[in-house]
């Protein structure tokens, strides 16, 4: 099955700064990698997704890439913010099965 | 936001007794999940439902049984619950299965097991 790793597990950035979570994936075959956010004691909330026949895609602060051929994946939040503190989970799904990686715990210094 | 209802929030059992939570959708999806979220483990699959009486086991599923009667109603039971289950439960539901949509999930139930 597919395995999903997350790098760094933790990140601490300052306020302003650019923070950027990469994922790898095992499962050539995976197609869609979505990202999900999750506040302290909150529930996780998709913030972005991908599909593999796209190579970035951005929504106002965030964007995620894709690079099918390395099988990475990477989360770029720009201009941070504190409200962007949280758990930031990635997923890939191949064959209708999603799997996620451990989660990133990003820590914005004001 | 998705509507969708764990209950209970919390609760805190006695090993070896059977422990139901429930999750209940409004949004009329046909694909529901049961993750439990443990420290360094992230969200792990344990059952889900592609339909009324249709489910499949996940990666973690040893020791839980699920039941889906109603396209709304999706049930996870510990039968003889273990400290190894104190963990904190999401349901989630989609439109279509894993690979096509996202997943969005209830508030949670921590459950601890003592």
């Amino acid at each position: 099955g597919e395995n999903v790793e997350q790098h760094p597990s933790t990140l601490s950035v300052q306020e302003g700064d650019s923070a950027v979570i990469k994922c790898t994936y095992s499962d050539s075959a995976s197609n869609y990698f979505p990202w999900y956010k999750q506040e302290l004691g909150k529930r996780p909330q998709l913030i972005i997704d991908i599909r593999s026949n796209v190579g970035e895609k951005k929504d106002q602060r965030i964007a995620v890439t894709l690079n099918k051929t390395a099988k990475h994946f990477s989360l770029h939040i720009t201009e941070t913010q504190p409200e962007d503190s949280a758990v930031y989970f990635c997923a890939a799904s191949g064959n209708n099965r999603l799997a996620f990686g451990k989660g990133n715990q990003v820590v914005v210094i004001p | 936001d998705a509507g969708i209802t764990q209950s209970p929030r919390h609760k805190v059992t006695e090993t070896g007794t059977p422990v139901t939570l429930r999750c209940h959708q409004t949004e009329n999806h046909r694909y529901m999940y049961w993750y439990r979220q443990d420290p360094g483990h992230g969200l792990r699959l344990i059952h889900y439902s592609y339909g009324v009486k249709d489910t499949d086991k996940g990666e973690v599923s040893d020791g839980y049984s699920v039941s889906r009667s109603k396209t709304e109603d999706f049930l996870l039971t510990l039968e003889s619950a273990t400290s190894s289950q104190t963990s904190v439960y999401f349901c989630a539901i989609s439109e279509v299965g894993q690979g096509g949509s996202p997943l969005h999930f209830g508030n949670g139930t921590r459950l601890t097991v003592t």
